[in-house]
């Protein structure tokens, strides 16, 4: 069974800095990777979609890597601003069997960037 | 382009009561999905449907029953809620099933349970 863990739960830093997000699966069967945001009483929106070929995408201030082998992905957020406060999901599409098609979703981390 | 709504927002139950929680989606996707997020424990699948008259069992899918009449909704009910139901449910769609493509899952806003 796939098992998705996100490292930290929490983590707030002062606006400008640079901060990175991880995110480990156990199963690295998977069709693509993704990170989501979430706004505290809000859905989810996708910020970066990585396909299991890829190894990074890229969207403004925020970069995505994947290494599907070792079961890793970061999010970097560069020179973060009290905006980017929310919660960070990442989320696997597995990529056989009884999995094929589904998301398995880690925990979150709560990002708090203050002024 | 009103994207995935849910009905209603907020609810709240006794124990023993039954509900039901409206999904609707005007992008024409063939995927529906329904999530429950506890603290701590992320998103879970419920039940999910690949098309209009179809649905199947996800992660977490006792207690629960749901429908697809229509391509655009889908229903998630409760037959005698739970405390252990209490919970955030998410509902969303793609056109694909994550993985086939880039496509993503577009998500509702979301409908906060309590039940006492």
């Amino acid at each position: 069974k796939q098992e998705v863990t996100q490292i930290p739960a929490a983590l707030s830093v002062p606006e400008g800095e640079n901060l990175v997000l991880n995110c480990s699966f156990t199963d690295s069967a998977i069709y693509n990777l993704q990170w989501f945001r979430q706004d505290p009483g809000k859905g989810l929106t996708s910020l970066l979609l990585i396909q299991s070929s890829q190894r990074e995408q890229t969207s403004g201030r925020l970069n995505a890597s994947l290494d599907k082998s070792s079961g890793r992905s970061t999010l970097y957020i560069a020179a973060s601003q009290p905006g980017d406060s929310a919660t960070y999901l990442c989320a696997v599409s597995g990529a056989g069997g009884t999995s094929y098609g589904k998301l398995t979703f880690g925990q979150g981390t709560i990002l708090t960037v203050h002024p | 382009n009103a994207g995935v709504t849910q009905t209603p927002k907020f609810r709240v139950l006794k124990t023993g009561q039954s509900m039901t929680l409206l999904c609707a989606q005007d992008m024409n996707h063939e995927y529906m999905y329904w999530y429950r997020q506890d603290p701590g424990m992320g998103l879970r699948l419920i039940h999910y449907s690949v098309g209009e008259g179809t649905t199947a069992k996800g992660e977490v899918p006792d207690g629960y029953n749901v429908s697809r009449l229509k391509k655009q909704n889908f229903l998630l009910g409760l037959e005698s809620a739970a405390p252990s139901q209490t919970s955030v449910y998410f509902c969303a769609s793609s056109t694909f099933p994550s993985g086939t493509s880039t496509d993503t899952q577009y998500f509702g806003p979301g409908t906060r349970l309590t039940v006492l």
